[in-house]
């Protein structure tokens, strides 16, 4: 079955860096793109950006533009999204969900990988 | 950037019971929406895409539509696994983003 399997837990002091992964299983992994969505404790559901598996192009949100790179590994059917720069308020969960594309450009997240915990704390 | 508005932001209801949660975009979206449910500690699960379509796994107590600016996702006759947040996202246009999210509780 399809399934996105995400890194353990990290606990990172402000100003450092975190580099999560999430390996994909059960589909083609250059057909589709992958997101990255994060959710503070307690808070609703931020989009981060997404990459094509395909080319490697990215789009990433205004707000982490400058912070944040994601990239793929074909060869091991894996995603990853740095981001740098780590401040109290990035402590969060981080997700990402494969992009699944509809017609006329449509898209929609699906599956969802099991989330991993970023703590930052001095 | 679009800004998605969901009401109420939390509901009790009961076993049984026909519910609605209402989401609205800043901006016409076509049916560039999305509907999720979490439970807690858990990651979001896709429900219904494109406003009305349903996910293959998802019961059919559960539908959705709406185009343009105004959606709706009813649930017929909840059961007790429907107790969770549900948020609706719109897909059409960068930055992708969700609406605060709808809590239903158990009455």
């Amino acid at each position: 079955q399809v399934q996105l399997v995400q890194s353990g837990a990290e606990v990172k002091k402000p100003g450092a860096s975190v580099k999560v992964s999430c390996k994909a299983s059960g589909y083609t992994f250059t057909s589709y793109g992958i997101n990255w969505v994060r959710q503070a404790p307690g808070q609703g559901l931020e989009w981060m950006g997404w990459i094509s598996a395909y080319n490697g192009d990215t789009k990433y949100a205004q707000k982490f533009q400058g912070r944040v790179t994601m990239t793929t590994d074909t060869s091991t059917s894996t995603a990853y999204m740095e981001l740098r720069s780590l401040r109290f308020d990035d402590t969060a969960m981080y997700y990402c969900a494969r992009r699944q594309m509809g017609v006329a450009g449509s898209n929609w997240f699906d599956p969802w990988g099991q989330g991993t915990l970023v703590t930052v704390s001095s | 950037d679009i800004q998605m508005t969901q009401s109420p932001s939390s509901l009790s209801a009961s076993v049984g019971d026909r519910v609605t949660i209402t989401c609205r975009a800043s901006q016409s979206i076509n049916n560039y929406l999305n509907w999720y449910q979490q439970k807690p500690g858990k990651a979001p699960k896709l429900l219904i895409y494109t406003a009305s379509s349903l996910q293959g796994e998802i019961p059919s107590r559960f539908s959705g539509s709406g185009s343009g600016t105004d959606f709706t996702l009813t649930v017929s006759s909840l059961q007790p696994e429907d107790f969770a947040t549900y948020y609706c996202q719109q897909s059409y246009s960068t930055p992708y983003t969700f609406g605060q999210g709808t809590k239903l509780e158990i009455k």
